[in-house]
């Protein structure tokens, strides 16, 4: 079984335009979730969708950035205009039911540089 | 509010044990988490711990919670340079998000 994919791996951007990163979450999992890394600091939660539906998009920092699940199956999240502080790495997670307590699957990240 | 903290850095030699140490502040925490972060790689689930359980233990590692005093611990027996990563914990409380420390980074010397 495939585990959860992200792409790209990487992306170098200038300052002022948009990136657009994809997720695509372990087949069956109706939960997605964005998490990023800034600076070597800690990972914060960005958002979290049951299907096609935004349960918690609290972590989202602000109106830049934009989470779409159109279909309920992978994600994107775009940041226009992208700002220096955006640098980081970008984590997705899925997992199967929304009982608390389940566990989540990473994907490998999207690791973005804004110069 | 939600706070997990660890050290930065650990240093080991090969064949010793590594113990890993993280804080937390939610009491409402009911599931703690630790992850691994290889290089180049995203984040891999070890083990995790449920609020009412003191210790759980699968073959090398070793986790302990002392839910008085918010702390968590990894313990990771024979250490191997494939153990070489950062290792992240994170706490589970009322909403589905996970709550990150901000990773310890455990060097295994040879």
């Amino acid at each position: 079984e495939a585990g959860v994919t992200q792409f790209p791996s990487h992306s170098v951007i200038e300052k002022g335009q948009t990136v657009t990163l994809r997720c695509d979450p372990i087949s069956g999992h109706d939960n997605l979730y964005w998490y990023r890394r800034v600076m070597g600091k800690e990972i914060k939660f960005l958002l979290h969708f049951v299907k096609e539906s935004k349960q918690d998009e609290s972590g989202m920092p602000n109106n830049r950035f934009l989470a779409e699940r159109t279909g309920g199956t992978y994600s994107t999240l775009k940041v226009q205009p992208a700002e220096l502080e955006d640098s980081g790495v970008y984590f997705c997670a899925s997992s199967h039911g929304a009982f608390y307590g389940e566990t989540q699957y990473f994907g490998p990240g999207t690791r973005l540089l804004v110069l | 509010g939600e706070d997990v903290e660890q050290s930065l850095f650990l240093s080991v030699r090969e064949g010793d044990s590594s113990v890993i140490n993280c804080t937390y502040t939610d009491s409402s925490s009911t599931y703690l988490y630790w992850y691994k972060q290889e290089p180049g790689a995203g984040l891999q689930l070890l083990t995790y711990i449920f609020s009412n359980m003191d210790m759980k233990q699968d073959q090398r590692l070793t986790v302990l919670l002392n839910k008085k005093d918010k702390h968590l611990s990894l313990r990771i027996a024979d250490t191997q340079t494939g153990d070489s990563a950062i290792y992240f914990c994170a706490e589970s409380t009322g909403r589905r998000a996970l709550t990150f420390g901000s990773g310890t980074r455990l060097q295994v010397q040879p």
